[in-house]
């Protein structure tokens, strides 16, 4: 059974004080590990897709790394916008469509 | 740019009413999912559909049912609704590819 875990549940930090979040997963052959943005009573809003160990990918304040077991999504200099809630998922490379999602990581960024 | 539209931001039904859930994507994507999100238990996969009139169980379909008529238009179906499908409604879509994309999703209340 694919399972992802996401830590810490919840983040508060100082704007400007850099940290990483971590998703931990086990898949039957990773397809794709993705990283979505949520806010709160919204939809997710996506981010990343990262498809092999070692890819990186960045987006303004944001890089998402992964490795063979994990992901980590760093966040350089945050802003209180970057405030919201963290989503990783996997896709098994078993032909299964859907996503398996972890809890989410709670940031919260104070001024 | 990608749009998935639900048809409604927040819905409050008695138990036992039969409810409709609609979602409409204009990307041309063959695949949609119906999620729900609960406090502490993540997003869940309740249907996907891979095709028009093809659709398949996802991890919690129990108490519910799906409609896939058109490409673009997913529905979900609470044939009886009950309190503990109160929750979040989540609909998304892709492509054959893997990013999935949100909806705003509805806030289901059941009284």
């Amino acid at each position: 059974e694919d399972q992802v875990t996401q830590s810490p549940e919840a983040l508060r930090l100082q704007e400007g004080e850099s940290s990483s979040l971590n998703c931990s997963y086990t898949v039957s052959g990773l397809r794709g590990l993705f990283w979505y943005r949520q806010d709160p009573g919204k939809g997710p809003e996506f981010l990343f897709t990262l498809y092999s160990a070692g890819e990186e990918k960045e987006k303004e304040r944001l890089k998402a790394t992964l490795t063979k077991k994990e992901s980590f999504l760093h966040i350089t200099a945050p802003k209180p916008e970057d405030s919201a809630t963290y989503l990783c998922a996997v896709q098994a490379g078993t032909g299964r469509r859907a996503l398996t999602f972890g809890s989410g990581t709670r940031l919260q960024v104070q001024p | 740019d990608v749009k998935v539209t639900q048809s409604s931001r927040y819905l409050v039904k008695r138990t036992g009413e039969k409810v409709f859930l609609e979602c409409v994507q204009d990307m041309d994507h063959e695949n949609m999912f119906w999620y729900r999100q609960d406090p502490g238990l993540g997003l869940r996969l309740i249907y996907f559909s891979y095709d028009v009139k093809m659709k398949e169980k996802g991890d919690i379909p129990e108490g519910y049912s799906v409609s896939r008529e058109k490409k673009e238009r997913f529905s979900l179906i609470l044939e009886s609704a009950s309190t503990n499908q109160t929750s979040m409604y989540l609909c998304a879509s892709s492509s054959s590819g893997d990013t999935q994309y949100f909806g705003p999703g509805t806030r289901l209340t059941v009284l």
